[in-house]
């Protein structure tokens, strides 16, 4: 199985402040690479692809970048409602397997 | 607007079977090619249980497959998570999600868009 480390577990950030999350695969997996974010007691929201694809209806805000192993999720300016858990997902092969998860919250 | 929706028993005793439905509405079952089941330990990450293809061929995560069955009934819009021998380590919320499978660049991704609300599934005596 194809192993995704995030980092950091989680971290405090400022509304307006810049926030960006790393997402580590344990073999090349080129750009197949998901984003989701989860909030607390809801189920997960999809929010990009191929890495770097902003689903539509996704704020410009949030933006993706990486290939290979190593991918980023940013938030050029945080706002209140981006509180949540973020995660990154490989659709490289299956299983298809899931991040730990980025806890992100408001300060 | 597609809609996903989850339904089943919350509690279910050790040994025995976890079975669960997807009702799909605001379109049918069959113009979309895949369908998934998805889980959530409380308080932890997330863990993909498998597919459907609306053929109803299927594709499982190998730590669950032993035990694990997914199928379609087109005629009620629905999909369907049969999961045996359970124990408390399958106490979780169950989530089922569409699975895009996209051609893109000649190249095929997937991903899970939209998700059901979730269902809590309590394994105890």
């Amino acid at each position: 199985d194809i192993q995704m480390t995030q980092s950091p577990s989680s971290l405090s950030a400022s509304v307006g402040d810049r926030v960006t999350i790393t997402c580590r695969a344990s073999q090349s997996i080129s750009n197949y690479l998901n984003w989701y974010q989860q909030r607390p007691g809801k189920a997960p929201k999809f929010l990009i692809y191929t890495a770097s694809s902003l689903q539509s209806g996704v704020p410009s805000r949030f933006s993706g970048s990486g290939s290979g192993t190593e991918f980023t999720l940013t938030i050029s300016s945080l706002q209140p409602e981006d509180f949540g858990t973020y995660y990154c997902q490989q659709s490289y092969s299956t299983p298809w397997t899931f991040g730990q998860g980025t806890k992100v919250e408001i300060k | 607007q597609l809609q996903l929706q989850e339904s089943g028993p919350g509690l279910v005793k050790p040994s025995e079977t976890l079975s669960l439905a997807c009702t799909v509405s605001g379109d049918s079952i069959t113009n979309t090619y895949y369908w998934g089941w998805i889980r959530q330990p409380p308080g932890k990450g997330l863990e993909w249980i498998g597919s459907i293809y609306n053929s109803g061929s299927t594709t499982y995560n190998p730590s669950l497959k032993s035990r694990v069955t997914i199928s379609i009934d087109m005629s009620k819009n629905q999909f369907s998570l049969r999961l045996r021998s359970v124990t408390a380590a399958d106490t979780a919320v169950y989530y089922c999600a569409r699975n895009v499978s996209v051609n893109l660049s000649s190249t095929k991704y997937n991903w899970f868009d939209p998700w059901g609300q979730g269902s809590l599934v309590t394994v105890s005596s």
